[in-house]
Formats: structure tokens, sequence, C-alpha cells
């Protein structure tokens, strides 16, 4: 049971450059999540969904799109990547809300870095 | 507008010393709150977490955390740590029906041997 995979792992971009980040989970949770990790910020959502075909807008979505066509992935573009993109991205999946918000199940991360 | 704040950005303790990391959250309505760990190079991992009933809540590792609803609080506490404690830690709360969470800061802990 792999959980939430992220790939890649690391990454060096130039200005301009664009990529796509995967998030592919094996839990069949419905919700999914991305988020990025910059010191002294803690952790801030930029998109997440709900269900495969939805997505939704977080604290910090300008420079970022995602897509979920396949409810176990999650990708996450940067269509024209900036340094203050520099971050290490964090993937994360829940199961639907029954009684309560259930725990988040978090990938490795990815760490990229925008020259 | 919701929020979680963590009081102690970095903490320093000796090992076998007592630990409490301070939590607090500002929204109303039904509240889940959560303590992740990040161990150095690794993902969060969930140490606790609060839905409703008692409000004093065991996790691994023998952490447990305390919801005052009173003061808004969730503080997390150990009264002896280790060296393998040393980490960064989240407190998170959401509500909603989306599974959102807010996170906090975090605190980096640092527990000498």
């Amino acid at each position: 049971n792999a959980g939430v995979t992220q790939t890649p792992k690391f990454r060096v971009l130039k200005t301009g450059q664009s990529m796509t980040l995967l998030c592919a989970q094996d839990m069949n949770h419905e919700y999914m999540y991305w988020y990025r990790q910059d010191p002294g910020m803690g952790l801030r959502l930029i998109h997440y969904s709900v269900g495969e075909g939805t997505t939704a807008k977080g604290e910090v979505p300008d420079g970022y799109n995602v897509s979920r066509l396949k409810k176990q992935n999650f990708l996450l573009g940067l269509e024209s990547a900036a340094p203050s993109q520099t971050s290490v991205y964090f993937c994360a999946s829940s199961p639907i809300r029954g009684q309560g918000i259930r725990p988040q199940h978090f990938g490795d991360g990815t760490r990229l870095s925008i020259l | 507008a919701q929020s979680v704040s963590q009081h102690n950005h970095h903490v320093i303790l000796s090992e076998a010393a007592s630990l409490e990391l301070g939590c607090n959250y500002s929204y109303g309505g039904t509240v889940n709150l959560f303590w992740y760990v990040q161990y150095p190079g690794q993902h969060l991992q969930l140490l606790l977490k609060y839905f409703s009933g008692d409000p004093l809540v065991k996790g691994i590792k023998g952490f447990e955390a305390e919801f005052i609803k009173s003061k808004f609080s969730f503080n997390l506490r150990k009264p002896s740590v280790q060296w393998s404690d040393t980490a960064e830690y989240f407190c998170a709360g959401g509500s909603g029906n989306t599974g959102k969470l807010i996170f906090g800061q975090g605190t980096t802990l640092q527990v000498k041997p």
C-alpha cells in the first residue's frame, strides 16, 4: 500500500519553464489537496479537489493550475515558473467527510527550485 | 477569517524535559483539530486529532493535547521528550464539508541529548 506518491521528488527549473507535478493515491480517497511549504509560513493550500472532475482554489492559487481527471490522480501545473514558486510541494488526500473532517495523508513532497 | 496560530516558532529542550506547544484557532462552529509532526526530510504524519467528546486527546509516541473551547486552544504536550522528538510540529484545524485544513506556522522542536 503506497499511500500518496508524488513525482518527481526534486526538480530544478529555469524561470519561464513549465512543468507538471503528479500526485497519485491508492486509498480511494475523495478529497485531494496541493500545498506549498515555505519556512516560517507553515503549509498553504494551493488548490484542492472534492472529487473526480472538480477542482477549487485554495489560499495561494495564482500561477498554478490543477486537474483531477481520474479519482486517484491530482496534477499540479506551473505554466511559467517564477523564482517565487521555489518551495516544497506536498500533496495530500483524505476520505469523504463522515463524522468530522478526516485526517489528511501526505506524500513525501517535491522540492522545486526555480532559477 | 479562519486562522490557526502557533505561539512558539523554535523551541529547544533537553532530553527528559516536559513539552507544551501552543495552538490557538479563531473560527466558530464545529471544529476539528489536528497535530501533525514532520521529521527532518519526511512528510507530515498525524500525531493526534480531536473531533468531539473527551477534550483530552492521546496520540502516538506519548503525545497528548487538550481542547479548551473557552480559550480556543489545542495545546500539545509530552511529559518527557526524547532526542528522537526533534521535528517540526504543525497544528491544523478545519470545519465545513470540503475537508480543508488551515495550518499554523509550525514549531521547530530541537531536543538536545
